[in-house]
């Protein structure tokens, strides 16, 4: 069966430390991914997305790999902050024409001044 | 800009009532979807739409209608609400372009007792 994996216990960090949070996936060949972040009582917000050629996708302190032969995403946040503290989606393309995203569970982040 | 709005905010039905939740979008997107976010389930694909006059299901479409007769509304119907129906509602929308972010409105917690 398809699935995508997201570590569902919380990632607690100290402040300024790198914060690095896995998406697996099994059965699917996406064409990109994307990372949203959660807070709660809100809707996701887009962060990034990757491409299927693409190695590697930065943005600020943030940063992501994609690593199709091991069918995994690492999405890191450097020097991390209190402010990062949040829940952090992987949602995969499997469209056929058009976008169609699956989304995993997320990963909840906590950040410790 | 607005972005993705959605009404109500809450929302408590009794098993059988119908109701409509709304969404608008006023970035002229092309693409809007529905999704409904459930404990360790991540989001879920209920609904989407290409563009105005176009409809489709996703991956939970049961008990639920749309349809799309502008491009800036995308309502979602509850014919006969049942207990499992009870979840927070996420309405999204991107630029018809592949590989795009998803823009997602505030949410609609709703309960069926």
């Amino acid at each position: 069966s398809q699935k995508i994996e997201q570590n569902s216990e919380a990632l607690n960090i100290q402040e300024g430390k790198t914060a690095t949070l896995t998406c697996n996936y099994t059965n699917y060949s996406p064409a990109y991914l994307q990372w949203y972040r959660q807070d709660p009582g809100r809707g996701p917000v887009f962060l990034l997305l990757i491409r299927e050629n693409e190695k590697e996708k930065r943005k600020e302190r943030l940063k992501v790999t994609f690593d199709t032969t091991l069918k995994q995403s690492l999405f890191h946040i450097t020097a991390s902050q209190p402010a990062d503290s949040a829940t952090y989606l992987c949602a995969l393309d499997v469209h056929t024409g058009f976008q169609k995203l699956v989304f995993g569970t997320g990963t909840r982040l906590l950040v410790s001044p | 800009n607005a972005g993705v709005t959605q009404t109500p905010k809450f929302q408590v039905l009794k098993t059988g009532q119908s109701m409509t939740l709304q969404c608008a979008q006023d970035m002229n997107h092309e693409y809007m979807s529905w999704y409904r976010q459930d404990p360790g389930m991540g989001l879920r694909l209920i609904h989407y739409s290409v563009g105005a006059g176009i409809t489709d299901q996703g991956e939970v479409p049961n008990g639920y209608n749309v349809s799309r007769s502008t491009t800036e509304d995308f309502p979602l119907r509850l014919l006969s609400a049942a207990p499992s129906q009870t979840s927070v509602y996420f309405c999204a929308s991107s630029y018809f372009a592949d590989s795009n972010e998803q823009f997602f409105g505030p949410g609609t917690r709703l309960t069926v007792l």
